[in-house]
């Protein structure tokens, strides 16, 4: 069973902190991206990767960075955590794999993360 | 770059009744693929139906099929006989072929439907 595992769904930081969001797939997927969900605004791509250690802006990159040292996970790095960043981050993760035209892809439960 | 609008922020039926979501979008791609995500109160995203650009046959999913329109770049969920468990935020989302899907999907802001007891 396909699964993308983000390691909290919950999460209160204070404002200036650094924080890490964990996101790890089991399904040897090369991409994994990183979304914001907010009310009235759908999903938005921050960051996506295509293999290790690279990366690419999404649309709304501001704030954010990532790090993919290992295939399987891809983290999200608030450097300095701001009220504004209060919201709901969702992992993805799907296969580069233009043989077999599989472009769905596969989400984690995302992480509630709350800026105080 | 692509564009997906969802026009109706919230939708509510009928249990059994039969749904329609509206979904339309903006790209110069020509090949492509689009989705219905499902997102219930557990938050996890689920994929409903998928549609790939150059079939023309409209894709169906049990009670879940799509009016896909490429000329007009609309792309409509029906959901016939609803159930209470269908209640969900719903998520139009399309992706171009080119690059494998390595650019990531393309939301719409989401329709949130209620299915009335």
């Amino acid at each position: 069973d396909v699964k993308v595992t983000q390691s909290s769904r919950y999460l209160v930081k204070r404002t200036g902190e650094k924080v890490f969001l964990e996101c790890v797939q089991d399904m040897d997927h090369e991409n994994m991206f990183w979304y914001r969900q907010d009310p009235g605004l759908g999903l938005r791509l921050i960051y996506f990767s295509y293999d290790v250690k690279m990366k690419e802006k999404g649309d709304i990159p501001e704030g954010y960075s990532v790090s993919r040292e290992k295939k399987e996970r891809f983290s999200l790095i608030l450097e300095s955590a701001s009220t504004n960043q209060t919201s709901m981050y969702l992992c993805a993760s799907s296969s580069l794999s233009i043989q077999a035209l599989n472009t769905e892809a596969f989400f984690g439960q995302g992480t509630r993360l709350t800026v105080v | 770059a692509q564009t997906v609008t969802q026009s109706q922020p919230e939708m509510s039926v009928q249990e059994a009744e039969t749904v329609t979501l509206s979904c339309t979008y903006d790209t110069s791609e020509n090949n492509y693929y689009l989705f219905w995500y499902k997102q219930p109160p557990s938050r996890q995203m689920i994929l409903v139906i998928r549609q790939e650009a150059y079939k023309q046959q409209n894709a169906t999913e049990n009670r879940f099929s799509v009016n896909f329109q490429k000329a007009a770049k609309s792309f409509s969920l029906k959901i016939s006989d609803s159930q209470l468990g269908d209640t969900a935020m719903y998520f139009c989302a399309f992706i171009p072929y080119s690059g494998g899907g390595a650019d990531g999907l393309t939301f719409g802001k989401g329709t949130h439907l209620i299915i009335q007891p």
